[in-house]
């Protein structure tokens, strides 16, 4: 079994729709979790950033942690064909250890 | 100096060949990583500098692969005997300070091996 689970999709939804990403993890040690945006043939770019448990909202972003659940998920509102991208979900444990465990990355398309 | 850059951006070499690849971490960044990702895979951990110390290198990282980070700026990232195998993106990324506030990535070297 992965540290990380994540649904490849892919997943098409509707301009305008809300779209719900979500990972479930097995280590209870993680205590950051991000959520970072790849297109294709780019870098992964870092979208939110939470610690612990509970929502963070940035613009039409909400991430959250539900630790006891072991469940995070990402939500995207009025979602925009520019948000056509793999979102990998990711985390890490506490403290000042750096290595990131990512997920596979869920493809995401939205149609105009 | 607004990101990471990588070099080259692509590279084809030939099974058995020797490549270096190069990553310039945003300038004030103390930490650099080596990640690998292959198709449909999230991104793997291969190895961590802080400033010029390697601090940890994942057993994904066989006798072939070797980085390093002289006096704590660029890295490279050396793969001898190129397998088949080691076809992917090579990902660099670095941070900053003793907290974990999300890593930027620069834009990969894709390898491909023939």
């Amino acid at each position: 079994q992965k540290e990380v689970e994540q649904d490849p999709g892919p997943l098409s939804v509707p301009e305008g729709a809300i779209v719900s990403l979500n990972c479930t993890y097995s280590n209870s040690a993680f205590q950051y979790f991000m959520w970072y945006r790849q297109y294709s043939r780019k870098g992964p770019e870092l979208l939110m950033y939470t610690y612990s448990s509970g929502n963070k909202e940035d613009g039409r972003f909400t991430a959250q942690v539900d630790k006891s659940s072991k469940y995070i998920s990402l939500f995207i509102r009025d979602s925009q064909p520019s948000d056509s991208a793999t979102y990998l979900c990711a985390m890490t444990p506490s403290g000042g250890y750096q290595k990131v465990t990512f997920g596979i990355g869920t493809k995401l398309q939205v149609i105009p | 100096d607004t990101g990471v850059s990588q070099d080259p951006r692509h590279k084809i070499t030939k099974r058995g060949q020797n490549v270096t690849f190069r990553c310039d971490p945003i300038s004030e960044h103390n930490r650099l990583y080596w990640y690998r990702q292959t198709l449909g895979q999230g991104p793997e951990f291969l190895t961590y500098f802080q400033n010029e110390a390697q601090l940890e290198k994942s057993r994904l990282l066989s006798d072939r692969f070797s980085a390093e980070r002289p006096k704590g700026s660029f890295s490279t990232l050396e793969i001898q005997r190129t397998e088949q195998g080691d076809s992917a993106m090579y990902l660099c990324a670095s941070s900053w300070g003793t907290g974990n506030y999300g890593y930027t990535f620069g834009s990969g070297t894709r390898l491909t091996v023939v």
